[in-house]
């Protein structure tokens, strides 16, 4: 099955850019979607199809894909965005579909 | 507004079953792809079913174990849990999809339910 592949953590001065990455085989063939997890709560779509922001989503948070790796970037890093980031895609098989997600990345804001 | 509300969740003891309910309002669920997201204490977001129109996949950690489901009368979605382990101790959040050009993401969560299979 296809395997999706993030850095355990990520830290990050206030005011820096962040870079989260997800490698995958190919994965720039496919549409990468992203999402906000904070303790407690339920995860929040912060990117989709690679680059989109739903409304709400500020323009601090960008993202890209491209050969084997998709990139989710958070510029200007606030305190606000100390959280785990998840990225995923959808498969389909001969045999049906999956949803695939990456182990997760914790964002720390130092 | 849409809302996803999980109930169901609880303590089961091993080899128990439950079943999960994902009530949905503000959109139609036979309309949409509906998916069960799970996470254990400490751990990662884990894919377990998806029902699309007619079709239902599952994840190799639960397949032949769960089943999902769908009332389009209630506007709900199921997860039945058979022979649980102790492994299978998560929260379980509801989901719907959105799907544009070949891909599908996750547009709505529920706030999930906690099931805790022990003895």
């Amino acid at each position: 099955s296809y395997v999706l592949t993030q850095p355990p953590s990520v830290s990050v001065a206030p005011g820096k850019t962040a870079t989260i990455s997800c490698g995958g085989n190919n994965i720039g063939s496919k549409r990468v979607h992203w999402y906000q997890q904070k303790p407690g709560q339920a995860p929040v779509l912060v990117i989709y199809s690679d680059s989109d922001r739903p409304s709400g989503i500020p323009a601090r948070l960008s993202g890209s894909n491209s050969g084997n790796t998709a990139t989710l970037t958070i510029s200007r890093v606030e305190a606000g965005d100390e959280a785990d980031y998840y990225c995923q895609v959808w498969e389909v098989w001969e045999s049906g579909s999956d949803v695939i997600f990456g182990g997760g990345t914790k964002l720390t804001v130092l | 507004e849409v809302q996803l509300v999980e109930t169901g969740g609880g303590l089961i003891q091993p080899g128990g079953s439950v079943r999960l309910s994902c009530e949905v309002s503000g959109f139609t669920v036979s309309d949409n792809y509906m998916s069960w997201v799970r996470q254990a204490p400490g751990k990662g977001l884990e894919w377990i079913s998806v029902i699309l129109r007619g079709d239902t996949y599952y994840g190799d950690s639960v397949k032949g174990r769960f089943t999902i489901s769908r009332d389009n009368s209630k506007n709900t979605v199921y997860l039945q849990m058979n022979s649980l382990r102790v492994a299978d101790t998560a929260v379980y959040y509801c989901a719907s999809h959105y799907c544009t050009a070949g891909s599908c993401y996750i547009d709505y969560w529920g706030r999930g339910t906690l099931v805790t299979v022990s003895s």
